[in-house]
């Protein structure tokens, strides 16, 4: 079984320059999560779907950031301007199904993307 | 709100001897709870999860963690370290109702000497 793909892998970009990140979940997982992860700290969430519903963005910069997942399936994350306390690790999850509520899916993780913003 | 604390952000143990990786939380209501691996340049993996049932949750590469509702903790444990073992873990938590939010640890690098 094919793992959670990310790219790129290494990103480095200037301050208001903008930035997108890939994810394609494994095979039918209805659940995808983007999480920021700053060195020296655990992930935090930034976003989840359910299938291509947003099922919570609380956490997440709206004013430079967003995310969309069209089709249910692949996702996209983008920066625009970053700014450097952006500088981290994004990585991309999945899950069966929702992890909320009664279900407790294990999440996989992808790779991440490093960003560093100069 | 929720959080958790790895209170040490080392731990190192010889190689054969047993190792323990702290991990605390507070949430409202029931806690679920996690444990992750991380190694280099790689994403996180999961370990083991405690929901409900028995205290003592069992999971991948003879890991095991221990929930302790009174003491509200949910240490990190195996027999017997490995040189491989050497990582970085990190606990997390969310409530069993509400918020589907989880809280991370800010991790706990663990190092295991031959």
């Amino acid at each position: 079984e094919a793992g959670v793909a990310q790219s790129p892998r290494y990103k480095i970009i200037e301050k208001r320059q903008s930035v997108a990140f890939w994810c394609n979940p494994i095979s039918g997982h209805a659940t995808l999560y983007w999480y920021q992860q700053i060195l020296g700290q655990g992930p935090k969430l930034l976003i989840q779907f359910q299938n291509n519903g947003v099922v919570d963005d609380s956490q997440l910069p709206k004013d430079r950031f967003s995310a969309e997942r069209l089709k249910g399936v692949d996702s996209t994350l983008k920066i625009q301007p970053a700014k450097l306390e952006d500088s981290a690790v994004y990585l991309c999850a999945s899950s069966l199904q929702n992890w909320g509520g009664q279900y407790t899916d294990t999440q996989y993780f992808g790779p991440g993307t490093r960003l560093t913003v100069l | 709100a929720q959080s958790v604390a790895q209170p040490e952000d080392q731990v190192n143990v010889a190689e054969g001897n047993p190792l323990t990786v702290k991990c605390t939380y507070s949430v409202s209501g029931n806690p679920y709870l996690f444990w992750y691996v991380q190694y280099p340049n790689r994403g996180l993996q999961f370990l083991l999860k405690y929901i409900t049932g028995d205290n003592l949750v069992k999971g991948s590469y003879g890991f095991e963690a221990e929930f302790n509702k009174s003491q509200t903790s949910f240490h990190l444990k195996k027999p017997s370290a490995l040189v491989s073992d050497s990582a970085l873990y990190f606990c997390a938590v969310r409530s069993s109702g509400g918020s589907y939010i989880p809280t991370f640890g800010r991790g706990t690098s663990l190092i295991v000497h031959p």
